[in-house]
């Protein structure tokens, strides 16, 4: 079966510009994680949706926002973009808590 | 919120030699799992592992629960094992996976 899959792959952006991430989930999955990750943080959790609510919200600015849609795919956008946004953006699917995640490939989001 | 720590950081390795990466975690926890992170970012699920033995290949992993640690042992390791393993934990339902650090491995030819 397909895994999760983001787009796009990579991405270049301005500063103050905004941008908008998406992720679908394996079929059947109705949770939806996303991660920022850098070499100085780590992998940080961003925000949770299940069945189109916000579950989870992780300690980042409101810059950062995302929803879900009733297939379960889901889109984060960051608005007003900042140097230090740039990170790989990585979104996981799971059927359900404590039930294991899979990981998409990842949009690399650079800023200049 | 819960600490998830890593060991080693770094691990060179020549090509055949066995390893074992080491996990601690400070709670209790629901779910415990191991990924492989490729050169292209893309972070592998290796095993799902809250607690007992898995094995997958030259893979195999344990999490003992009750003492707060789980351990990934790779045997005869080759080239295409290098990147960086992370183990992530979920506390309980409904709350994020928190992932350590990482150990980068390097196995050289």
């Amino acid at each position: 079966k397909a895994g999760v899959t983001q787009t796009p792959r990579y991405l270049i952006k301005t500063r103050g510009q905004q941008v908008t991430l998406s992720c679908s989930p394996i079929s059947g999955h109705r949770s939806v994680s996303w991660y920022q990750q850098t070499p100085g943080q780590g992998l940080q959790f961003l925000f949770e949706y299940f069945s189109e609510t916000q579950r989870n919200k992780g300690n980042f600015p409101g810059r950062f926002s995302g929803r879900q849609f009733s297939n379960s795919r889901s889109e984060m956008n960051v608005s007003t973009l900042e140097l230090g946004d740039s990170a790989l953006y990585l979104c996981a699917s799971s059927l359900g808590p404590s039930e294991g995640y899979t990981f998409g490939s990842g949009t690399r989001l650079t800023v200049v | 919120g819960i600490q998830v720590e890593q060991s080693p950081p770094d691990l060179i390795l020549q090509e055949g030699a066995n390893s074992t990466l080491r996990c601690n975690f400070s709670d209790s926890v629901n779910n415990l799992q191991w990924f492989h992170q490729n050169p292209w970012g893309q972070l592998i699920n290796l095993f799902y592992i809250p607690s007992g033995t898995k094995q997958n290949g030259r893979l195999s992993a344990t999490t003992v629960a009750t003492e707060r640690y789980s351990l990934l042992y790779i045997s005869s390791s080759q080239t295409t094992d290098s990147g960086v393993y992370f183990c992530a934990v979920e506390q309980r339902g409904n709350t994020p996976l928190v992932f350590g650090k990482g150990t980068r491995l390097s196995v050289i030819a």
